[in-house]
C-alpha cells in the first residue's frame, strides 16, 4: 500500500520559535522528498533522501532548516528561529510508481 | 535553468465546453512531464505522465518538444473537474525531484 502521513497537520507558532514536522510513509520507500508550497505557488523542492542519506538540498533550505531520516523510514524537518516568511504548506512525498504526496503540514508564523 | 510556466492562474469554463490548460517548460535535456491535480481539501495527486500516453478522466496531454509544451486537454469539461492543476517536470539524471509550475485553477460552471 502506498501512503504518507504527516504530523501535525497544522502548526501555529510565534516568530523565533522552533518547530518540527514529521513525515511517515506507510511502507518502505527508498526516496523521500520535502517540498514547500506558499500561497498561490506550486510546490518547491527543498530536499530529498535516498534511504537515510540526504542527497540534495535546495538553496531554499537555509541554515535554519534541517532534515533527517535516521532509519530510512520516517523523516523530520525542523525549522529553527522561525520567521514569518516560513509560513507555508510543507509537503512530504515518496516515490513508488509516482511521486505520492502527503496531506502536508500548514505552518503559520505569527 | 529548469522552469515550468503555467500562464493562466484561473481558467473558467462552462460544463460541456472544451478545456485546455497550458504548460510550457524550459529544460535542455529530455524531461519527464507530469500533470498533478489537487481537488478541494485533498492531497496533491498524479493525473497523468507523458511517458504513459494515457487518458485519465478524459484528460490527455501531448509533449511537444519543438514548442516545449505539455498542454492538458479535455473535450468536454465536467463540474467535478474543478480543481487546481499543476504541471511538473522531472529532469533527467533521475534525482526524481519535481519542478512545478504555479498552478491553474480550473473552474467549471454549471
Amino acid at each position: 500500500d502506498t501512503g504518507v502521513s504527516q504530523d501535525p497537520r497544522h502548526k501555529i507558532t510565534k516568530r523565533g520559535q522552533n518547530v518540527t514536522f514529521r513525515c511517515d510513509p506507510i511502507s518502505e520507500h527508498n526516496r523521500l522528498y520535502w517540498y514547500r508550497q506558499t500561497l498561490g505557488q506550486g510546490p518547491e523542492f527543498l530536499t530529498y533522501f535516498q534511504n537515510e542519506a540526504q542527497l540534495e538540498k535546495s538553496r531554499l533550505l537555509s541554515d535554519r532548516f534541517s532534515a533527517e531520516r535516521p532509519k530510512g523510514s520516517f523523516s523530520t524537518l525542523e525549522i529553527q528561529r522561525t520567521e514569518q516568511g516560513d509560513s507555508a504548506m510543507y509537503l512530504c512525498a515518496i516515490v513508488g510508481y509516482e511521486q505520492y504526496f502527503g496531506p502536508g503540514t500548514r505552518l503559520t508564523v505569527t | 535553468a529548469q522552469r515550468v510556466t503555467q500562464p493562466e492562474k484561473l481558467l473558467s469554463v462552462f460544463k460541456g465546453a472544451p478545456v485546455e490548460l497550458k504548460c510550457n517548460y524550459s529544460y535542455s535535456g529530455s524531461p519527464e512531464l507530469f500533470w498533478y491535480v489537487q481537488y478541494s481539501r485533498q492531497r496533491l495527486q498524479l493525473l497523468l505522465r507523458h511517458i504513459s500516453r494515457e487518458s485519465i478522466k478524459g484528460f490527455t496531454a501531448d509533449l511537444n518538444k519543438g514548442e516545449t509544451s505539455f498542454h492538458l486537454k479535455k473535450p468536454f469539461a465536467q463540474e467535478e473537474d474543478s480543481a487546481m492543476y499543476y504541471c511538473a517536470l522531472s529532469a533527467s539524471g533521475n534525482t526524481g525531484k519535481l519542478i512545478f509550475g504555479q498552478g491553474t485553477t480550473l473552474q467549471v460552471k454549471p
